[in-house]
């Protein structure tokens, strides 16, 4: 069975602070990762992807991804309460583009 | 451009009755796939369609089907309804179905669907 773990949360942050959201896969042979925003009552949205061992910037958000220790994270600088969502981490294996979706945590930025 | 459009976008039927969900890929995109998310939980991958095949099946018993058409297109089926149904079903278009980089995938604004 393959698992993507997350931390349920919430995870508060002020305003202006880094937000880092991990989570943990168990399928060896993942080869692409994913991190949604999901707004209350909305569909996900697709952030970042990151395929390859390291550090992968587009603007606020950073995804971090180590293969040996079958773990993605992502961190959000600066945070702004337009942030508040829940955070879904995904991955899918070489053969199909399934995804496999952890249960997501919600992000809380206050003001 | 278009994003992955789904039809209804709200729908209330009753236990046992089916229903038909209707999803319109991003243009360009051969490949859809369906997600059932109930509230507190991550999307659950239900059936994924390329090219009007069949390329892969999640846990989900003979009540769900679904088919492509070949504009692209995709029905999503579910017959026998029952209470544990009621979901957020959810559509995703990607360009192919497999290879690093090129599965990303894109989602509708979903079918909420409630089961009285």
């Amino acid at each position: 069975q393959k698992e993507v773990e997350q931390n349920s949360g919430p995870l508060s942050v002020p305003e202006g602070a880094i937000a880092s959201l991990n989570c943990t896969y168990s399928d060896r042979v993942s080869q692409s990762f994913f991190w949604y925003r999901q707004y209350s009552g909305k569909s996900p949205e697709l952030i970042m992807s990151i395929y390859s061992n390291g550090d992968k910037e587009d603007g606020r958000f950073t995804a971090q991804l180590n293969k040996a220790s079958q773990y993605v994270s992502l961190l959000i600088r600066d945070s702004q309460p337009s942030d508040s969502a829940t955070y879904l981490c995904a991955v899918t294996n070489s053969g199909y583009s399934t995804l496999t979706f952890g249960k997501g945590t919600m992000l809380l930025v206050s003001p | 451009d278009a994003g992955v459009t789904q039809s209804p976008t709200h729908l209330i039927k009753t236990r046992g009755q089916h229903v038909t969900l209707r999803c319109s890929p991003i243009s360009g995109h051969k490949s859809v796939s369906w997600y059932q998310q109930v509230l507190g939980q991550g999307p659950q991958f239900i059936f994924q369609y390329y090219e009007k095949e069949e390329r892969g099946r999640g846990n989900f018993p003979d009540r769900f089907s679904a088919r492509q058409f070949p504009n692209y297109s995709s029905e999503l089926n579910v017959n026998a309804l029952l209470l544990g149904d009621s979901a957020l079903y959810l559509c995703a278009s990607s360009l192919g179905t497999g290879g690093v980089g090129n599965q990303p995938q894109h989602f509708g604004d979903g079918t909420r669907l409630s089961i009285l």
